[in-house]
């Protein structure tokens, strides 16, 4: 079955600095991994996506993930932090259902960033 | 902008009403998912269509149902409303049904039942 691991539910950095979000993932088939952005009262926006091919995914707004097999992981970092960054983050996979897919998220991070 | 549309933005009820969210996917999609999000449970995948047709299903309610119109556009039908129901409800479509196919998300509706 799939499922999905965040680890740490809230995240602080300070502006210019590094940012590293974690998601460790299991599927029982080759995963197809998502991460998206949240603002506040808005919907979710994709970042960035996995399916196949390279394994260092580039993003939107200076985000990139790598994909790396032997760790299950798929962690979201960008070099240096902005305030407009501040947002929960989500991370997600494909689940193949009998027909159809489903989304299957973790339970989020929430990013803040001060100056 | 997503290019997919829901309405309303916010609806307030009583327990035990019925309310109908609506959805309309971005143009050319054929695939409408529907999701819950609620502080306690998080963001939980409800339900698939694939061009008028159910295709998927997750953790949905009896008390709910949803379809998807020859327009494509879909509608998620809640009833016998909870105070639990409360939550964030979200539409996406992609083109196809394929796994590899980014979901776009509308901008949510809001439920509050009271």
């Amino acid at each position: 079955a799939q499922s999905v691991t965040q680890l740490g539910s809230h995240v602080s950095v300070s502006e210019g600095a590094l940012v590293l979000l974690r998601c460790n993932y299991s599927s029982s088939v080759p995963p197809y991994l998502f991460w998206y952005v949240q603002y506040p009262n808005q919907g979710l926006q994709l970042l960035l996506k996995y399916t196949t091919g390279a394994t260092l995914v580039k993003g939107i707004n200076g985000f990139e993930a790598e994909f790396k097999k032997s760790e299950t992981s798929f962690h979201l970092t960008k070099p240096s932090a902005h305030m407009s960054d501040a947002a929960e983050y989500f991370c997600a996979v494909i689940f193949p259902l009998r027909a159809g897919t489903a989304l299957i998220f973790g339970k989020g991070t929430t990013l803040s960033v001060s100056s | 902008d997503s290019g997919v549309t829901q309405t309303p933005k916010h609806l307030i009820t009583a327990t035990g009403q019925r309310v109908t969210l609506r959805c309309s996917p971005r143009s050319g999609d054929l695939s409408v998912y529907w999701y819950q999000q609620s502080l306690d449970q998080g963001l939980q995948f409800l339900i698939q269509y694939y061009n008028g047709e159910e295709r998927a299903k997750g953790n949905i309610l009896e008390r709910f149902s949803a379809q998807q119109f020859p327009d494509l556009h879909s509608e998620l039908n809640l009833s016998s409303l909870e105070l639990g129901d409360s939550a964030l409800y979200f539409c996406a479509s992609s083109v196809s049904d394929h796994g590899r196919e980014t979901q776009y998300f509308g901008p949510g509706t809001r439920l509050l039942v009271l």
